[in-house]
């Protein structure tokens, strides 16, 4: 099993839509946890880190679900401009290093 | 801004024919990252700088090799490089370790 495991999509969804898309990790003592954005042929870039509360920034919002070992990301009133790759983040604590999901494609269509 | 770059931006280089990717930045981090990443996998941690103690991945081969003269820069080395080595490489900063990673813009390698 992988430590930390992503649907790959791609998702297409229609513009001004809500979706949702879940991340699953193995290793019960994560530490932190965050969606990065890559748009193609780009870096990734920090969307949001990802709160035991949950957090919510404008149209995103992350949740954690410790019992089950999953984050989430909401994206609602989805935008032309969201159409990227989300890459689910993992800090498990060993020496400095986060693992990586192979992300999930979103492309919004108009 | 403080940043983090990367050059050069694309690389074409010969098979075998070593190369040498650089990363400096801005930000005064101490925690510095070479990822590997290929078309629709996530980025491979090669290893990382804390300050200058050097951590390897255990899957990281020895084709592959780091160098961080100071704070500020950090760079990859390819020794001999193979058709499977070309890749977009990423260059990631963070603060301890333990926050966000800032990555730079990538270099993509191609390998003939």
């Amino acid at each position: 099993r992988k430590e930390v495991e992503q649907d790959p999509g791609p998702f297409n969804v229609p513009e001004g839509a809500t979706v949702a898309f879940n991340c699953t990790y193995s290793n019960s003592a994560s530490q932190s946890f965050f969606w990065y954005r890559q748009d193609c042929r780009k870096e990734p870039k920090l969307l949001m880190s990802v709160y035991s509360s949950g957090n919510e920034d404008g149209r995103f919002t992350a949740q954690l679900n410790r019992a089950s070992q999953y984050i989430s990301l909401l994206i609602r009133d989805s935008k032309l401009s969201d159409s990227a790759t989300y890459l689910c983040v993992v800090n498990v604590g060993r020496n400095y290093q986060l693992i990586w999901g192979a992300g999930t494609k979103l492309i919004i269509k108009p | 801004d403080a940043m983090v770059i990367q050059n050069p931006r694309y690389q074409v280089t010969q098979f075998g024919k070593p190369v040498t990717l650089s990363c400096s930045q801005t930000l005064n981090h101490n925690v510095m990252y070479w990822y590997q990443q290929k078309s629709s996998q996530a980025p491979k941690l090669l290893f990382h700088y804390y300050d200058k103690d050097f951590n390897n991945e255990a899957d990281t081969p020895d084709n592959f090799q780091s160098r961080r003269p100071n704070t500020s820069f950090c760079f990859l080395d390819i020794r001999s490089p193979g058709l499977g080595d070309a890749a977009m490489y990423l260059c990631a900063t963070s603060r301890d370790g333990k926050e966000t990673q800032y990555f730079g813009p990538g270099t993509r390698l191609l390998v003939l």
